[in-house]
């Protein structure tokens, strides 16, 4: 059973730059949400996705955009990138199925992105 | 307003028990969840609580007061590859949005 997978792993953009993210969420999950962790701190909430729209947003500007498809699996979208935008990037899937129901977050690996 | 609060770092010895501590204020509260997350990894799920009292899982122990605003999270026969941070982290809504603390670094020493 796989679980989160995200890609690229890493990846350099320089500012101005635009970048996609992309994450397939854990097997017989239904949503995606999106989370930025810079360093020494905890992973802060940027926007949620079910049933392929964004129910949930964090204080993030609109230059953070997303989609999911559906197969549930997710893109995130950086626009304008800033030097303050270099962080890990985690993708963390979860269900709403109600046996399953701690609703527990199940986190990728991330992608860490650096913008020079 | 959304606030998670825990120590930001802690230091304790192999073999003994830590107790890690988190208060909230959030605007609203629908279970609250431990993480550990390793140096480079992804968070990995410790223990989650909705109701008030103590849960046990093993080595870890997670503890809740809705009343307080208060958790904590206990490791008990420290080893050394408990050496991470811990994240604490409430869900705010029955929607599922989930938001994080800073964490709390722990090390292990010999």
């Amino acid at each position: 059973d796989a679980g989160v997978t995200q890609s690229p792993t890493h990846l350099i953009k320089t500012r101005g730059q635009q970048v996609t993210l992309r994450c397939s969420p854990k097997s017989g999950h239904d949503t995606v949400s999106w989370y930025q962790q810079a360093l020494g701190q905890g992973p802060q909430f940027i926007f949620q996705y079910y049933e392929e729209e964004e129910r949930q947003r964090g204080n993030f500007p609109d230059r953070f955009s997303g989609h999911q498809f559906p197969n549930y699996s997710s893109e995130l979208n950086v626009n304008a990138l800033l030097l303050g935008d270099s962080a890990l990037y985690l993708c963390a899937s979860s269900s709403t199925a109600r046996g399953s129901w701690t609703g527990e977050l199940f986190f990728g690996e991330g992608s860490r992105l650096t913008v020079l | 307003g959304q606030n998670i609060d825990q120590p930001t770092e802690m230091t304790a010895t192999e073999g003994a028990i830590v107790q890690i501590n988190c208060t909230y204020q959030t605007s609203g509260f629908n279970g609250l969840f431990w993480y550990q997350q390793h140096a480079g990894e992804a968070p990995t799920f410790l223990s989650y609580n909705v109701l008030d009292g103590l849960e046990e899982k093993g080595r870890f122990s997670s503890f809740l007061s809705r009343s307080k605003g208060y958790s904590y999270l206990l490791l008990k026969e420290l080893q050394m590859k408990d050496s991470a941070s811990y994240l604490c982290a409430v869900r705010v809504s029955s929607a599922s949005k989930i938001i994080f603390g800073s964490g709390t670094r722990l090390s292990i020493r010999p």
